[in-house]
C-alpha cells in the first residue's frame, strides 16, 4: 500500500508562473515531511524539509496541514531551471525510514 | 564537502555474474540506505544501517541481495546471482539521525 500519494503530472507551466503541488499521506502521527527534487538520470536532492510551522526558501514555500493530512510545496516565479520531478517524502515516526511518493514532474516553458 | 561516493557509476553485466556496488556515506553520518529506482516502482528502500548495524532489510527483494557495513566509511550492496529484473539505478544514502537524507549519484545497473 502506498502511503505518500502525488499527481504524476506532468505540470507544465510559463516561466514567471506560481505552481503548486500537494502530496496526501496516511499516517496522522507522522512528525517530519521532506521535498526532494530530481533531475533526469540524477539523485534525488534534499530541497527542503516540512515542519508544523511550514518552511519558506526564497521562492519556495512548503506547509503542512496536519487536519487533511497534506504537504504542499510552491514555487512563485518559475524557473527554467526548475523543470525537474518534486519528490514528497514522510518520514515514519518510529523507525525514521522514508516513505516517497512516486513524484511529480515539472515542465517550465520559455 | 565530499557528498555521499558511489561506484562504479554504471555497471553492464550478464545474468547469473556477481554484482558488487559500493558506498561510502558522509563522514559523521550514522545512518546509511540502500534504495533502487525503477520506472515501474519508484523509489524503495532495500536495506538501512544505523551506526554499522542492519537495522531493517524487509524491503532487500530475496536472498540474492546482500548488504554489510564493516565500518562507518564503507557499504556494499551484493547481488549474486543477477537477473534481468535487477536492472534499476541503485542509490546510496546517509544522514544524520534526523535532518534529510543525502543520496549518492547512484550506480546504473544492466543485467543482460
Amino acid at each position: 500500500r502506498k502511503e505518500v500519494e502525488q499527481d504524476p503530472g506532468p505540470f507544465n507551466v510559463p516561466e514567471g508562473a506560481t505552481v503548486a503541488f500537494n502530496c496526501t499521506y496516511s499516517n496522522s502521527a507522522s512528525q517530519s515531511f521532506f521535498w526532494y527534487r530530481q533531475d533526469c538520470r540524477k539523485e534525488p536532492k534534499l530541497l527542503m524539509s516540512v515542519y508544523s510551522s511550514g518552511n519558506e526558501d526564497g521562492r519556495f514555500t512548503a506547509q503542512l496541514n496536519r487536519a487533511s493530512q497534506y504537504i504542499s510545496l510552491l514555487i512563485r516565479d518559475s524557473k527554467l531551471s526548475d523543470s525537474a520531478t518534486y519528490l514528497c517524502v514522510e518520514e515514519d515516526s518510529g523507525t525514521y525510514k522514508y516513505i516517497f511518493g512516486t513524484g511529480t514532474r515539472l515542465k517550465v516553458l520559455a | 564537502d565530499a557528498g555521499v561516493i558511489q561506484s562504479p557509476r554504471h555497471e553492464v553485466t550478464e545474468m547469473g555474474q556477481e554484482v558488487t556496488l559500493r558506498c561510502k556515506p558522509i563522514s559523521g553520518h550514522n545512518s546509511l540506505f540502500w534504495y533502487r529506482q525503477t520506472m515501474m516502482r519508484g523509489l524503495e528502500l532495500l536495506i538501512y544501517f544505523n551506526n554499522n548495524v542492519p537495522i531493517d532489510d524487509s524491503g532487500m527483494p530475496e536472498d540474492r541481495f546482500s548488504a554489510k557495513m564493516p565500518n562507518a566509511s564503507f557499504s556494499t550492496l551484493k547481488i549474486q546471482p543477477s537477473e534481468p529484473r535487477d536492472s534499476a539505478v541503485y542509490f546510496c544514502a546517509s544522514s544524520l539521525t534526523s535532518g534529510g537524507q543525502f543520496f549518492g549519484p547512484g550506480t546504473r545497473l544492466t543485467v543482460l
